[in-house]
């Protein structure tokens, strides 16, 4: 059952607290992507990725890193540095290549901080 | 500067009847456009999607409409059904080696679907 995965649903923390959402899909794609959705507001891209060891910044990676050392996996790592990191974060993956424009999406995790 | 906009935040709707949903981009670059749809607190579901070399594509109860010349997009959902109330977000997509297959989305329309 081919899909992705996100965890935690619902994630905690302090305020000055490193904190990692992972981010893992089992179809084989390429790409993969990190947005964040406020409320009453669109989606917004924070990092993508097209190839293993690879990755972009998109709109508003300040204050966020990730890494992509395996197909798979797509950790996001929002830092004490992001000034307003209580958000819904979406992670996405997608083929590659031309007409490969659809992305699939996770459940997303809920981040509080405090 | 917000490339793709979605003017009405909400939208109501009687069963039955249809919903109307508009997207606006101003990227001419942007070739491809797709419709997502989102329930609370659970990632966004592909809906349907048209190229640039189009200007209907239908699927169901589900058509999207593209003019190019206007830079618009509608989402017709005929008939409306109680669980069509969601979130739809409209996307597109840019197609060049730079781009990559980024998308950028709009900032989405509550549709709500009254028995």
């Amino acid at each position: 059952d081919g899909g992705i995965t996100q965890s935690p649903k619902y994630l905690f923390r302090k305020e000055g607290q490193n904190v990692t959402l992972s981010c893992e899909q089992n179809l084989n794609h390429d790409a993969m992507y990190w947005y964040r959705q406020d409320p009453g507001q669109g989606l917004r891209l924070i990092y993508y990725s097209q190839i293993v060891n690879d990755f972009q910044k998109g709109d508003i990676a300040e204050g966020y890193s990730v890494s992509r050392e395996k197909k798979e996996s797509f950790p996001l790592t929002v830092t004490s540095a992001q000034k307003n990191p209580t958000a819904f974060y979406l992670c996405a993956s997608s083929k590659t290549g031309q007409g490969s424009y659809e992305q699939y999406f996770g459940p997303g995790t809920r981040l509080t901080v405090t | 500067d917000q490339q793709v906009k979605q003017n009405s935040p909400s939208l109501s709707v009687q069963e039955g009847r249809i919903s109307i949903l508009n997207c606006d981009y101003t990227n001419s670059m942007f070739d491809y456009f797709l419709w997502y749809k989102k329930y609370p607190a659970e990632g966004p579901t592909f809906l349907i999607s048209i190229s640039s070399i189009k200007d209907k594509n239908e699927d169901g109860r589900f058509t999207v409409f593209l003019n190019k010349s206007a830079k618009h997009l509608s989402l017709h959902i005929v008939p409306s059904q109680p669980g069509d109330s969601a979130v739809y977000f409209c996307a597109a997509s840019e197609v060049s080696k730079a781009a990559g297959n980024k998308l950028t989305f709009g900032g989405g329309t509550r549709v709500l679907v009254k028995p």
